[in-house]
């Protein structure tokens, strides 16, 4: 089965401050990795995901992940935080069903504050 | 483009009623649909798939009779939730997918607060 964690459910940065959000992911298959983004009253949009292509893998708003293999890990980070980045980050993986459907099982969730 | 919304956003109702949600794609087909319950603090945990025109598949441990799942057209899903008890109050998450059985690209609505009295 898949899983990720995700390390730390706060996290508080500086305005212009590199953003780093942490998961790790546990899987018996080549995985698909995935971040997602909940602002407020919203519903959760797609930063970027891992299909085993390029490690880096770069998203939307100035967001990217490393893929580490070895580590078992795929942070996102950004160079310099911006105040709209304030909002719920999710890191998920994608798996199969007991009925063999696709599925995404998500991490916890990193609540992202930017401090002014 | 892909807007996936849902009503309502908040509901509160009385112990032993049913209170039906409705999860609607506004500019595209959703071929899938998944169900999802967030608890506070905890991740999203997928309830439930429902590709159009068949059965809902559930995972494990969802009681498929208390969570019913209709999936009748390409942009209309809805999650009826049947005598509900406080055990039930949870926020709802669904997302659709045009694509059949694919997870990876899902849109997802806003949400539902369920509060059971």
């Amino acid at each position: 089965a898949q899983s990720v964690t995700q390390l730390g459910s706060h996290v508080s940065v500086s305005e212009g401050a590199l953003v780093l959000l942490r998961c790790n992911y546990s899987s018996s298959v080549p995985p698909y990795l995935f971040w997602y983004v909940q602002y407020p009253n919203q519903g959760l949009q797609l930063l970027l995901k891992y299909t085993s292509a390029a490690t880096l893998v770069k998203g939307i708003n100035g967001f990217e992940a490393e893929f580490k293999k070895s580590e078992t890990s795929f942070h996102l980070t950004k160079p310099s935080a911006h105040m709209s980045d304030a909002a719920e980050y999710f890191c998920a993986v994608r798996g199969i069903s007991n009925f063999g459907n696709e599925k995404l099982t998500f991490g916890t969730g990193t609540r992202l504050t930017i401090i002014p | 483009g892909a807007v996936v919304s849902q009503h309502p956003s908040w509901v509160i109702c009385k112990s032993g009623t049913s209170v039906k949600i409705e999860c609607r794609s506004l500019d595209f087909q959703a071929t899938t649909m998944f169900w999802y319950r967030q608890f506070p603090k905890q991740s999203l945990m997928l309830m439930a798939t429902s590709n159009e025109g068949s059965k809902a598949t559930y995972e494990q441990g969802v009681e498929k009779d208390k969570f019913l799942i209709n999936h009748a057209s390409l942009t209309l899903s809805t999650l009826t939730v049947t005598s509900a008890h406080p055990e039930d109050s949870s926020f709802y998450i669904c997302s659709a997918s045009p694509l059949a059985g694919f997870a990876d690209t899902q849109y997802f609505g806003p949400g539902t607060r369920l509060t059971v009295l």
